[in-house]
């Protein structure tokens, strides 16, 4: 079974240009989730899409960050303008249903930079 | 509102001993689930363990378990005869009855040959 897969690992980008992260979770799997990790951290859930619809965007700086699911299977993070505090690991996970007794599967993740 | 403490930021432990990473969680809900992930150097997070607090049963996988204390609302994470690939971070999390994953600071644990 193929595991979730991020594009692209690693990004540099200066301050106030765009960037775009890419995920395709495990096939099937219903939930799919964007974590923001800043370094030391534990991550922090930005958003959570069940099939293609938004469950929980309550922590998402709405005001740079956007985030779609497209047809309920691949995703995508987009942050219009950064900022240096955006550097960060973001990672992707997906699980089969809602989590309480499933978990999450994640996928490598994408070390963005922002100088 | 939920939260995760972990009060060890790291451990050195020698190969093939036993270690004993701590967390511990606050919440409300009656029903919830409780995480342990590993973070290795690589940035994935990798799956370990899980408990239900319905559970009566300690979770058991492997050389993991978790020792689960409902009333002192501890979970703290067992590995039985550590070896040099057990270093990494780890983290506990909590799911609560809105299925969000709140987690801890984690702890880095460095295994010494």
């Amino acid at each position: 079974e193929a595991g979730v897969a991020q594009s692209p690992r690693y990004k540099i980008i200066e301050k106030r240009q765009s960037v775009a992260f890419w995920c395709n979770p495990i096939s099937g799997h219903a939930t799919l989730y964007w974590y923001q990790q800043i370094l030391g951290q534990g991550p922090k859930l930005l958003i959570q899409f069940q099939n293609n619809g938004v469950v929980d965007d309550s922590q998402l700086p709405k005001d740079r960050f956007s985030a779609e699911r497209l047809k309920g299977v691949d995703s995508t993070l987009k942050i219009q303008p950064a900022k240096l505090e955006d550097s960060a690991v973001y990672l992707c996970a997906s699980s089969l249903v809602r989590l309480m007794n499933t978990e999450a599967f994640f996928g490598q993740g994408t070390r963005l930079t922002v100088v | 509102a939920q939260k995760i403490t972990q009060t060890q930021p790291g451990m050195f432990v020698q190969e093939k001993e036993a270690v004993t990473l701590d967390c511990t969680y606050d919440t409300s809900d009656q029903s919830y689930g409780l995480f342990w992930y590993k973070q290795p150097s690589s940035g994935e997070m990798i799956f370990l363990i899980y408990q239900g607090s319905y559970d009566e049963q300690n979770a058991t996988e492997g050389r993991y378990s978790l020792n689960f204390q409902k009333a002192r609302k501890s979970a703290n994470l067992v590995i039985s005869a550590s070896q040099l690939g057990d270093s990494a971070m780890y983290f506990c999390a909590i799911v609560d009855s809105n299925y969000q994953l709140i987690w801890g600071a984690g702890t880095k644990l460095i295994i010494k040959p």
